[in-house]
């Protein structure tokens, strides 16, 4: 069985600083697929990111880097200098070979400025 | 682009009242879904269709019911909707990833 677990509910901070979303997953496959999707309050998942099982290579798009680490089964992301538009729902979600994605229960993330 | 469209956006029914949520791709994807999302919780799969292959989920309400006519469209049919079916109702295709439409919120009153 996947299991995806976001341990922080919810997170609040200051325009400008920069944060960490955590995300730990479980599966016995050894072929997956991780993924962060941004659900603002207008409801759409906005898609950010997928990455295999066989690429730890970490990733950096603009503000945005994402941390995967299969000795720990992690898969963070950070969000560099936070702008009040990154005020959002983020998902973290697993997908392996004939399985449908499984999510895990969600942040919220609440820029201030 | 627009590539996943959900209609309408947004929703109003009455108890009991049935209700068709619709869904139209044009990324030509053989596999689309239904999820169903309520209130600060993680969206939670109802069913499937691989092609015209119509995949339930073991706990999804015999109340919900899909029709896939085509390759583009989908459609959710809830016959009897209760207070607990309000919620945002996502579709979506995949093929290399998932790709998700804006969603429908049902309300039910």
């Amino acid at each position: 069985a996947q299991k995806v677990t976001q341990a922080q509910t919810e997170i609040s901070v200051v325009e400008k600083e920069d944060v960490t979303l955590d995300c730990v997953y479980e599966t016995r496959d050894t072929t997956y697929y991780l993924f962060w999707y941004k659900q603002p309050p207008s409801g759409e998942l906005v898609f950010l990111i997928r990455r295999n099982s066989f690429d730890e290579q970490n990733e950096i798009s603009g503000r945005y880097s994402w941390n995967f680490q299969k000795s720990t089964s992690s898969f963070n992301f950070t969000i560099t200098a936070s702008q009040v538009v990154d005020s959002a729902v983020y998902f973290c979600a697993l997908e392996t070979s004939g399985s449908r994605l499984t999510f895990g229960e969600g942040t919220q993330l609440t820029v201030n400025p | 682009d627009a590539m996943v469209i959900q209609n309408p956006r947004y929703q109003v029914t009455q108890f009991g009242k049935p209700v068709t949520l619709s869904c139209s791709q044009t990324l030509n994807h053989n596999v689309m879904y239904w999820y169903q999302q309520k209130s600060s919780q993680a969206p939670k799969l109802l069913f499937h269709y691989y092609d015209k292959d119509f995949n339930n989920e073991a706990d999804t309400p015999d109340n919900f019911q899909s029709r896939r006519p085509n390759t583009s469209f989908c459609f959710l049919d809830i016959r009897s909707p209760g207070l607990g079916d309000a919620a945002m109702y996502l579709c979506a295709t995949s093929r290399d990833r998932m790709y998700f439409g804006p969603g429908t919120r049902l309300t039910v009153l």
